[in-house]
């Protein structure tokens, strides 16, 4: 079965520094999407970053990067220079295949707090 | 532009009452989901439709009723809801249903009912 693992329910970082948010995937399909999405105490969903399972380098957003290990099925988000405006859930989410509709499946997120 | 415009931002109904949701996107998007977000949960996958067509119900209830009447709009029709039906409503798009793209979502729409 298809599965996201967040372990972190909530973080501290302090301004300006670096921060690793952990995602674990579960999946017997050689074809999948991972994602990573913030979402402010408004409610959007704000997409982020993506890898797909076949992509060779790790994807990088700016100051958003995924570090993707394979063997491990981790899948975590990286944070440069952390901002406050950073503070918000996030949320790691594996799309299913098409036959599913094209499914996102989540995590139950991380709280992420930036402190001055 | 990747903007998914969803209305009502609030709405607070009684049991009886019947509302409706609308959200709206113009990036030529043929894929829209509905997503239900209970407080401090992840997003539930409650409908997604391909090409204007019903392709995935999750099995929900038959009080929430979506509609797609054209390639920009979704709708969602509500009737008869119960109070657990509060939560976040998100509507979500993306190019197709095909793998790689991106679901971009709307703000929400934050129901109450009564």
């Amino acid at each position: 079965a298809q599965k996201i693992t967040q372990t972190q329910p909530g973080m501290f970082v302090q301004e300006k520094e670096a921060v690793t948010l952990d995602c674990t995937y579960d999946t017997s399909d050689p074809s999948y999407g991972l994602f990573w999405y913030k979402q402010p105490s408004s409610g959007e969903m704000i997409f982020l970053i993506y890898q797909g399972s076949y992509d060779q380098q790790n994807a990088t957003e700016g100051r958003y990067s995924l570090n993707f290990q394979k063997a491990r099925k981790s899948a975590n988000l990286v944070i440069s220079a952390s901002q406050l405006g950073d503070s918000a859930m996030y949320f790691c989410a594996m799309r299913l295949p098409v036959e599913y509709g094209n499914k996102l499946v989540f995590g139950a997120g991380t709280i992420l707090r930036v402190k001055s | 532009d990747t903007e998914v415009t969803q209305t009502p931002k609030h709405l607070v109904m009684g049991m009886t009452n019947k509302k409706s949701l609308k959200c709206e996107q113009h990036m030529g998007h043929r894929a829209m989901y509905w997503y239900k977000q209970k407080a401090k949960k992840p997003p539930e996958l409650m409908f997604v439709y391909s090409y204007e067509k019903l392709s995935i119900n999750e099995s929900v209830p038959s009080r929430f009723s979506p509609e797609c009447p054209n390639s920009s709009l979704l709708n969602l029709h509500l009737h008869a809801l119960q109070p657990e039906d509060s939560a976040l409503y998100l509507c979500a798009s993306s190019q197709t249903l095909a793998g790689g793209y991106i679901q971009y979502f709307g703000a929400g729409t934050r129901l109450s009912v009564l």
